[in-house]
């Protein structure tokens, strides 16, 4: 069946401008989480979401940063007034439920802020 | 916080070769510790999972122990192929949804 999917693949954009990251989970997950990946650097846990829960927003590294879930399935990463700092690749994961379940990631976003 | 060290930060092996990466965690309790592979310009995939009631766990050429007491866990992969080099996660979670992972390990195995 179809995995997870995430769009654009890649994004350029000039400091100052916003950006949505979109990512599509597998059908029938509850579960989805963002992360980010900068260059070299293992995956920071950015937002989970679990069904109609109110979200775990810890990791957003500042209120730039926000996301949504419309409707239990797709989720939007929306980050305003990008610096050069937020370059990285932005990963989004899925799993059937909450809890220790294998988490299963789209192929990423990257982003690069000029 | 939390903390999870992955040493080390690159290794290359001759094909056939073992490769063994570490991981220590800072949070005891953590109980459950999975590994992921990412392929160049992919998400990372799972590959192998232990369970804190386990000290070891194996799925053909690759293993994975635990030493709770320790605080390490392990990857082992044995006999390497050159479709083995990717970067290695390893990650620890608290018994909820989130998983803390480590660094990465690029694995490059020299034909």
């Amino acid at each position: 069946g179809a995995g997870v999917s995430q769009s654009p693949s890649n994004k350029v954009t000039e400091k100052g401008k916003d950006v949505e990251l979109r990512c599509d989970p597998i059908s029938g997950h509850t579960a989805l989480y963002w992360y980010r990946q900068r260059l070299g650097q293992g995956l920071e846990f950015l937002i989970y979401f679990q069904g109609n829960s109110a979200p775990d927003k810890s990791g957003l590294p500042s209120d730039r940063f926000s996301a949504e879930r419309t409707g239990g399935s797709v989720s939007t990463l929306t980050i305003q007034r990008t610096q050069q700092e937020d370059s990285a690749v932005y990963l989004c994961a899925s799993s059937l439920r909450q809890g220790q379940n294998e988490q299963f990631f789209g192929p990423g976003t990257r982003l690069t802020v000029l | 916080g939390e903390n999870v060290e992955q040493h080390p930060s690159t290794l290359s092996v001759q094909e056939g070769d073992s490769a063994v990466i570490k991981c220590t965690y800072s949070d005891s309790a953590s109980n459950y510790f999975p590994w992921y592979k990412q392929e160049l310009g992919k998400g990372p995939q799972l590959i192998i999972d232990i369970r804190s009631n386990v000290g070891e766990k194996k799925d053909q050429r690759i293993a994975v122990t635990l030493n709770k007491t320790a605080k390490h866990f392990s990857l082992h992969i044995t006999e390497t192929q050159p479709e083995d080099s990717a970067v290695y996660f390893c990650a620890a979670s608290p018994g909820t949804y989130k998983y803390i992972f480590g660094t990465g390990t690029r694995l490059k195995v020299l034909a």
